[in-house]
């Protein structure tokens, strides 16, 4: 089945430094979307990308999808305490069946003050 | 507009026993999906429901079931509990909006539930 893998699982940064997470599938992705989970909280959605080669950023986080569309990343420039937290990608499917929504095993960022 | 609600938060049950959770979505949210999240599995779907509907399901057994009302609140039920069902149990409303592929994913607090 299609599979959603994300790299590194843990990531431990001093305050400041940058951090990148990857997300590979192993089939084409129509989208990707990210989540952000913090620790005791839920996933809350961060962004959505569609085109290939896209990039998006919001304040400090760029998102990047991938030119085949098989892969996304997420950097976050100069890292905060407010940073921490699982950030999850995901492949937000729907077909003529509904939704089926697979989540990748998520990158869990500590930072470090 | 208030937020997906889940109840109750925190569920102790013993091996054997079933439980109902509950998730009332975002107001105008027809779409409710359920999820299980394990350190070990990270966040699994469940299955999704769509107008009193269950349109997909994940790889979960039969013990796991659900279902939505006319106003799109959704309970979902796990009978004959094991030790490995202990976990949170996140569920997710979406608008749904039609002719686009994808949708956003508004989850609730989620139920921590604990099988002894």
């Amino acid at each position: 089945g299609q599979q959603v893998m994300q790299i590194p699982q843990y990531q431990h940064v001093q305050e400041g430094e940058d951090f990148t997470t990857y997300c590979n599938s192993s089939t084409t992705l129509s989208n990707i979307q990210w989540y952000k989970q913090r620790p005791g909280g839920h996933p809350v959605f961060l962004i959505q990308l569609v085109k290939s080669g896209e990039v998006k950023k919001q304040k400090r986080l760029t998102f990047q999808f991938g030119e085949a569309k098989k892969n996304s990343s997420l950097h976050i420039t100069a890292t905060q305490t407010t940073d921490v937290g699982t950030y999850f990608c995901a492949d937000p499917s729907r077909d003529n069946y509904g939704q089926n929504f697979v989540f990748g095993p998520g990158t869990r960022l500590s930072v470090l003050p | 507009k208030a937020g997906v609600t889940q109840t109750p938060r925190y569920l102790i049950k013993t091996r054997g026993q079933q439980v109902t959770l509950s998730c009332s979505p975002i107001s105008g949210h027809r779409s409710v999906s359920w999820y299980q999240q394990t350190p070990g599995q990270g966040l699994q779907f469940l299955f999704e429901y769509f107008s009193e509907t269950q349109r997909n399901k994940g790889n979960f057994p039969g013990r796991f079931s659900g279902r939505q009302f006319s106003n799109s609140r959704s309970e979902m039920n796990v009978s004959t509990l094991e030790l490995g069902d202990s976990a949170l149990y996140l569920c997710a409303s979406s608008l749904v909006v039609s002719g686009t592929s994808t949708d956003t994913q508004y989850f609730g607090p989620g139920t921590r539930l604990t099988v002894l």
